[in-house]
């Protein structure tokens, strides 16, 4: 049959507004995560990531928060502006002997709005 | 420094065919990775390589296979090709295992 193409979630917001962007992960084995931004006809782009061992990590325009407890990860982009529309994976990793293998979500589609 | 470059970026093949695939990992990065990403189960890891050795395989038939060469460049092969395995795949490197990977812009492969 057919196959249906996944429903992404969306989100939009307002040029200048900061964004949100949440994740839950399944693997409460998982070491390692990591956010990508992949726009129309290109590869995934690296943006962010972040250790078990820390619970938040901030970049240029970009924060990355942990929370073990409920297996939840957030992106937070400051002052969204119109380049910043594309989709956003997280994606889980766990570290087995000097081998680390990522299992990604569906992505969440960001629109900004002018 | 350049990225990963895969080629080619597009490709068109029928059923029963067989097809390789390309990639050039950024200079001094010794891990690639393979993934599938289509709109209906998103993107998919298929195996990594590291010094010529594959140490992880994802879960896809052994019709996938791959290598990697003592340069780390490598390459992907799909033998008796069906419709499902229209995708767009991508190959991301990364200087150790434990390091972010970098992906390539992907080959887009469609199966008539």
């Amino acid at each position: 049959g057919e196959s249906v193409g996944l429903h992404l979630p969306t989100l939009s917001v307002q040029e200048g507004d900061n964004s949100i962007i949440n994740c839950a992960y399944s693997n409460s084995a998982s070491d390692y995560f990591i956010w990508y931004k992949q726009e129309s006809g290109k590869g995934p782009q690296f943006i962010i990531d972040i250790r078990s061992n820390m619970d938040k990590r901030q970049g240029q325009r970009v924060t990355v928060l942990l929370n073990k407890t409920v297996k939840h990860l957030s992106l937070q982009i400051a002052a969204t502006q119109p380049g910043d529309s594309a989709v956003y994976f997280c994606a889980e990793g766990r570290t087995s002997g000097s081998a680390r293998q990522l299992t990604f979500g569906s992505g969440t589609q960001l629109t900004v709005l002018p | 420094k350049a990225g990963v470059t895969q080629t080619p970026r597009y490709l068109i093949k029928t059923r029963g065919q067989q097809v390789t695939l390309s990639c050039s990992p950024i200079s001094g990065h010794r891990s690639v990775s393979w993934y599938q990403q289509t709109p209906g189960q998103g993107l998919q890891f298929l195996f990594e390589y590291f010094s010529e050795t594959q140490r992880n395989k994802g879960n896809f038939p052994g019709r996938f296979s791959g290598r990697q060469f003592s340069n780390s460049r490598s390459e992907m092969n799909v033998s008796t090709l069906e419709l499902g395995d229209s995708a767009l795949y991508l190959c991301a490197s990364s200087l150790h295992s434990n390091q972010p990977q970098h992906f390539g812009d992907g080959t887009r492969l469609s199966i008539l």
